[in-house]
């Protein structure tokens, strides 16, 4: 079945980076971009982004530009999100998404399909 | 700070209906689809609704949506005790690079 498969749960020091993979299985990898979504303790979805799987070519909000770096490995059809300068607020559990559109970032996209989520925890 | 707002939480009996309004501006849902999502307690979001009113295969009919200028409407009629969850809408917004936006989010309580 159509099916994204998270990397496990993270521990992490502030100021340290952290890399959390997405592998698809199911569909064609290509045909679809992947957007990343965060979610802190209690709180709402956050979008942190979008890449092409077919071009591999970016988008990022502003709030996160610098920070951080979407990659896709199409030999194995994963995808990965690294954020770097970790702080105490990006404690949160991280999601990736299938998104309809391949190309561009489209404003017209939904996301049809979620991996189960990483937590990723920045602590000292 | 989202900027889509949702009323916090909605209420009612199984069997009855609730509406969940999300409302935001011309930079965002006024000029561009809206999708709705479910959360179930523990869970990732499921997508329930996009391009503003068609639901992918397996989501039933008793979900639907609606938009009209700048605000959003997700219903359930129906309603069912699996239906309690978090619930957020998300669109595309055009101001400088802001990209995709969700929703505060509203919890629906089936009583």
């Amino acid at each position: 079945q159509v099916q994204l498969v998270q990397s496990g749960a993270e521990v992490k020091r502030p100021g340290a980076s952290v890399k959390v993979s997405c592998k698809a299985s199911g569909y064609t990898f290509r045909n679809y971009g992947i957007s990343w979504v965060r979610q802190a303790p209690g709180q709402g979805l956050e979008w942190m982004g979008w890449i092409s799987a077919y071009k591999g070519n970016t988008n990022y909000p502003q709030k996160l530009q610098g920070r951080v770096t979407m990659t896709t490995d199409t030999s194995t059809s994963t995808a990965y999100m690294e954020l770097r300068s970790l702080r105490s607020d990006d404690t949160a559990v991280y999601y990736c998404a299938r998104a309809r559109y391949y190309d561009k970032p489209h404003p017209d996209d939904a996301f049809d399909i979620w991996g189960q989520g990483t937590m990723v925890t920045v602590s000292s | 700070q989202s900027v889509l707002t949702q009323p916090p939480s909605v209420s009612a009996a199984p069997g009855q209906k609730v509406t969940i309004s999300c409302s935001g501006s011309s930079s965002n849902i006024g000029n561009n689809y809206v999708s709705w999502y479910q959360q179930l307690p523990g869970t990732a979001p499921k997508l329930l609704i996009y391009d503003n009113n068609k639901r992918p295969s397996g989501i039933p009919d008793r979900f639907s949506g609606s938009k009209s200028g700048t605000s959003a409407t997700l219903g359930i009629t129906g309603l069912q005790t699996g239906d309690e969850a978090d619930y957020y809408c998300g669109t595309w917004d055009g101001s400088l690079s802001v990209g995709t936006v969700f929703g505060t989010g509203t919890k629906v309580t089936v009583l």
